[in-house]
């Protein structure tokens, strides 16, 4: 069965500064994807940015990016220029085609 | 367009009693999903349903049955309720997973359950 580890449970970060967020993954599998999603206070599940698998490139939406090392099984989260609306939960994802495995998560928190 | 709904927001109940969590999405997706969330833990899928007419059971799923009433309803039922089963529950929905589409899930709200 694939699993997902977020091996830091909480990280802070200062204003306008970068942090990395980690994720491994354990699959034997060739095609999937991986995602990050925000849970803020509210709740509400918010997709942050998606890596297909067979793609090489990294992607990168505004400034949230992430390190795809698929031989590592390593899918970290790098957000730049820290906001004070990023802090939140952050959940690591591995979709196989038909269901998503989460990880545990990462709480977010940004300091002014 | 609402998205993914669900009802009720916050239950309580007590041990023993039964109560079925609604969830409904007009996406018009093939794909809906039932997780829960404990503290430390992430979300677990209880069970899902890859099209309509199919369900089938994720990774906790003991305690719980469900029912896909049609393409835009996915009910998550408890029988018998137990403290273990408090917790938080997200239904979600997506189109069907495939190489080059966002497969992206769309979650609802969440429903706070308690179980005395």
């Amino acid at each position: 069965a694939q699993t997902v580890t977020q091996s830091q449970p909480e990280m802070s970060v200062q204003e306008a500064e970068t942090v990395t967020l980690s994720c491994t993954y354990d699959t034997s599998e060739s095609d999937y994807y991986l995602f990050w999603y925000k849970q803020p206070p509210s709740r509400q599940m918010i997709l942050v940015i998606r890596q297909e698998a067979y793609k090489q490139q990294n992607a990168t939406e505004n400034r949230f990016s992430v390190n795809f090392q698929k031989a590592a099984k390593s899918f970290s989260l790098k957000i730049s220029d820290s906001q004070l609306g990023d802090a939140a939960m952050y959940f690591c994802a591995y979709f196989d085609g038909n269901k998503l495995v989460f990880g545990a998560g990462t709480i977010l928190r940004v300091k002014s | 367009n609402a998205g993914v709904t669900q009802t009720p927001k916050f239950q309580v109940l007590k041990t023993g009693q039964s109560m079925t969590l609604q969830c409904a999405q007009d996406m018009n997706h093939n794909s809906m999903y039932w997780y829960r969330q404990d503290p430390g833990m992430g979300l677990r899928l209880i069970y899902y349903s890859a099209s309509e007419g199919t369900t089938d059971k994720g990774e906790v799923p003991n305690g719980y049955n469900v029912s896909r009433l049609n393409k835009r309803e996915f009910s998550l039922r408890l029988e018998s309720a137990a403290p273990s089963q408090t917790s938080v529950y997200f239904c979600a929905s997506s189109p069907p997973g495939r190489r080059g589409a966002t497969n992206e899930q769309f979650f609802g709200p969440g429903t706070r359950l308690t179980v005395l």
